[in-house]
């Protein structure tokens, strides 16, 4: 079964200083990865995946995620927090159905907060 | 349409009515999936539909719940003899399937529900 862990329910960072979100996943196939953002009042919005290829992956607003099989890790960065980044953001993994594709198992979720 | 489209953006319901959110995901996309987000936690996986048969119903919380969906248009989500505990923003989204390619979901702006 696949599963997904975000550590740290809440993440506050100053503007300027580097945005780290955690999230190890866990799937006995190669799994496709995501992240989505939600900001307050808002529907969720995908910000990058991984499928195959590049580990190293690149989304919307200067986000970026590398996929480590190894450490079954998939964390998110910003190098410079603005405090438009401040929402809460999703790790998902897509569960397969016999090599088809099926529903996303989302994580709980990190409410990232920006402080001037 | 342009977006996934959901209908109504808010509902207030007495306990034990019957409800039904509709969900008008965009033209061409084969999946579509419901979700609930009950205030202050992650996405809880309902059911998803490929095509208009639900390979997966494992998310229903109880038999109070029902979902259809015509071809691959609109779906339904009926929650009979709704309870308190119901209470939260139930979200949609589809994507396009197919092969190893992933498009990601496109989820809509959901449907707040308040069982008072």
């Amino acid at each position: 079964a696949q599963s997904v862990t975000q550590l740290g329910s809440h993440v506050s960072v100053s503007e300027g200083a580097l945005v780290l979100l955690r999230c190890n996943y866990s799937s006995s196939v190669p799994p496709y990865l995501f992240w989505y953002v939600q900001y307050p009042n808002q529907g969720l919005q995908l910000l990058l995946k991984y499928t195959t290829g590049a580990t190293l992956v690149k989304g919307i607003n200067g986000f970026e995620a590398e996929f480590k099989k190894s450490e079954t890790s998939f964390h998110l960065t910003k190098p410079s927090a603005h405090m438009s980044d401040a929402a809460e953001y999703f790790c998902a993994v897509r569960v397969n159905y016999g090599g088809s594709q099926g529903n996303l198992i989302f994580g709980k979720g990190t409410k990232l907060s920006v402080k001037p | 349409g342009a977006g996934v489209s959901q209908s109504p953006s808010n509902k207030v319901t007495e306990k034990g009515k019957d409800v039904e959110l509709r969900c008008d995901p965009i033209s061409g996309h084969t999946a579509l999936y419901w979700y609930r987000q009950r205030l202050g936690q992650g996405l809880e996986f309902l059911i998803y539909f490929q095509g208009n048969s639900a390979p997966d119903k494992s998310g229903l919380p109880s038999d109070r719940f029902s979902a259809e969906r015509t071809g691959e248009s609109v779906s339904t989500l009926t929650i009979q003899r709704t309870q308190q505990e119901d209470s939260a923003v139930y979200l949609c989204a589809s994507s396009l399937v197919g092969g190893d390619n992933d498009y990601g979901y496109t989820f809509g702006s959901g449907t707040r529900l308040t069982v008072v």
